[in-house]
């Protein structure tokens, strides 16, 4: 099976602008979670999506959207860039079984804002 | 959801066993357990989790004590690839919960 795929790898940005970023999940993983990687703060959990809907939610700025469609692909958006959104943003596919719900993570993008 | 302690490094010889520890003492009943590991500037990678039992898998094995409150995650013969931050992380089964990251710890393996 094809991993988690994430678009684009890295990008570059200014102050005030806003970006989207995409990924795909496992095939056949419904649930989509998105993270903020940065030196600083380490990993942290921005949101949920499963079936199309915001499923958990994070500590972050309303400035930081997300959604998901229905072939479970996911984007997330960040307006009004600022330098501090600088970081690697890494998407996660889960599949909730008996055992569990494991999480698998994409590569990343790494986002610049200059 | 529970949080973890890890002592932040550890090191050990190349083709050695590296055991990483792992303090959950608030651990609830219905929360796994899982390991993940992050090489640098790469996503992190899923190693293994389990719920009350010893597991075992072709990357690792995991060892939960009786009690549940610590866990040892074991690389049966460690590689200068297996360098990296390991995250022990508790995760309930609950459709709200999510993975909490720490600062892991970080394995050096020395030739």
């Amino acid at each position: 099976k094809a991993g988690v795929t994430q678009t684009p790898r890295y990008l570059i940005k200014t102050r005030g602008q806003q970006v989207t970023l995409s990924c795909s999940p496992i095939s056949g993983h419904r649930s989509v979670s998105w993270y903020q990687q940065t030196p600083g703060q380490g990993l942290q959990f921005l949101f949920e999506y499963f079936s199309e809907t915001q499923r958990n939610k994070g500590n972050f700025p309303g400035r930081f959207s997300g959604r998901q469609f229905s072939n479970s692909r996911s984007e997330m958006n960040v307006s009004t860039l600022e330098l501090g959104d600088s970081a690697l943003y890494l998407c996660a596919s889960s599949l909730r079984t008996s055992g569990g719900e494991t999480q698998y993570f994409g590569p990343g993008t790494r986002l610049l804002v200059l | 959801d529970a949080k973890t302690t890890q002592p932040p490094s550890m090191d050990c010889a190349e083709g050695r066993a590296a055991n990483l520890p792992c303090n959950h003492s608030t651990i609830s009943g219905n929360e796994y357990v899982y390991w993940y590991r992050q090489i640098h500037s790469q996503g992190p990678q899923y190693i293994i989790h389990g719920l009350k039992n010893n597991e075992t898998n072709e990357m690792a094995s995991l060892i939960i004590t009786e009690d549940r409150k610590s866990s040892t995650l074991i690389l049966p013969h460690a590689t200068l690839r297996d360098t990296a931050v390991y995250y022990c992380i508790v995760r309930s089964t609950g459709a709200n919960s999510k993975l909490t990251f720490g600062k892991g710890i970080t394995l050096s393996v020395r030739p």
